[in-house]
């Protein structure tokens, strides 16, 4: 089990919108920054968003990220079948020194 | 250009040991924080251990005490030594570079290829 809880799998259809969230604890979401990846098949994940909603130089203003209390949502508009990927969140924990992963959403463009 | 690129991984009996690295281009490891994230088949991502540039390290419960992260300087290269290897061990490990301009830990900004790790008898 994850510290931080996602939804298994979203969908929607090409150019629609959607929003994965990631749910954790005041010693986690509560009081840390969080950052979203994206992990396509067979590579390593790549950073999306950072310091809950922040892009990295590269990453298109399709992909958005917010933070509120001991949740966290990153919300992806224009959808394409290029974004079919799992989605992963991450931040400190300060309660277990650690850094910790959310158990990943698998996202769908039908 | 920034890269990181893991090697090392392969077969080993459990009670094992392995040693990874990943020689890193394009920015100098020990002026960064430099973790290990493994990635169990079919499952979710795990951080593993970080060294932040002051030279602290730290790990993960799983692995302390078996596991240790160090760095060459010289070679501009982050270790894993891992020892009493376990089945549950078993994943694809990469390295990873926390973004500089990050306001806090854990915001992975350059990724190694993976190098998988097998613990099998």
């Amino acid at each position: 089990q994850s510290v931080l809880t996602q939804p298994p799998s979203v969908s929607a259809a090409p150019g629609q919108k959607v929003t994965i969230s990631c749910s954790g604890s005041s010693s986690n979401i509560g009081n840390n920054y969080v950052s979203w990846y994206q992990q396509l098949p067979g590579t390593a994940p790549k950073l999306l968003i950072y310091d809950n909603n922040k892009r990295p130089s590269g990453i298109p203003d399709r992909f958005s990220g917010s933070k509120s209390g001991t949740s966290a949502t990153l919300g992806i508009t224009g959808l394409q079948t290029g974004d079919e990927a799992d989605y992963y969140c991450g931040t400190w924990d300060s309660s277990l020194s650690d850094v910790v992963f959310g158990g990943g959403t698998k996202l769908t463009v039908l | 250009e920034v890269q990181l690129v893991e090697s090392g991984g392969g077969l080993v009996q459990p009670g094992g040991s392995l040693r990874l690295s990943c020689a890193a281009s394009g920015f100098t490891v020990s002026s960064n924080y430099m973790s290990w994230v493994r990635q169990a088949p079919g499952k979710g991502l795990e951080w593993v251990s970080v060294i932040y540039s002051g030279g602290s390290t730290y790990y993960a419960d799983s692995v302390k005490g078996r596991f240790t992260i160090s760095r060459d300087n010289s070679k501009n290269t982050l270790y894993l030594q891992m020892n009493s290897l376990r089945a549950e061990d078993t994943a694809v490990y990469y390295c990873a570079r926390d973004l500089p301009d990050s306001s806090g830990p854990g915001a992975f900004d350059y990724w190694g290829q993976g190098t998988l790790v097998t613990v099998s008898s």
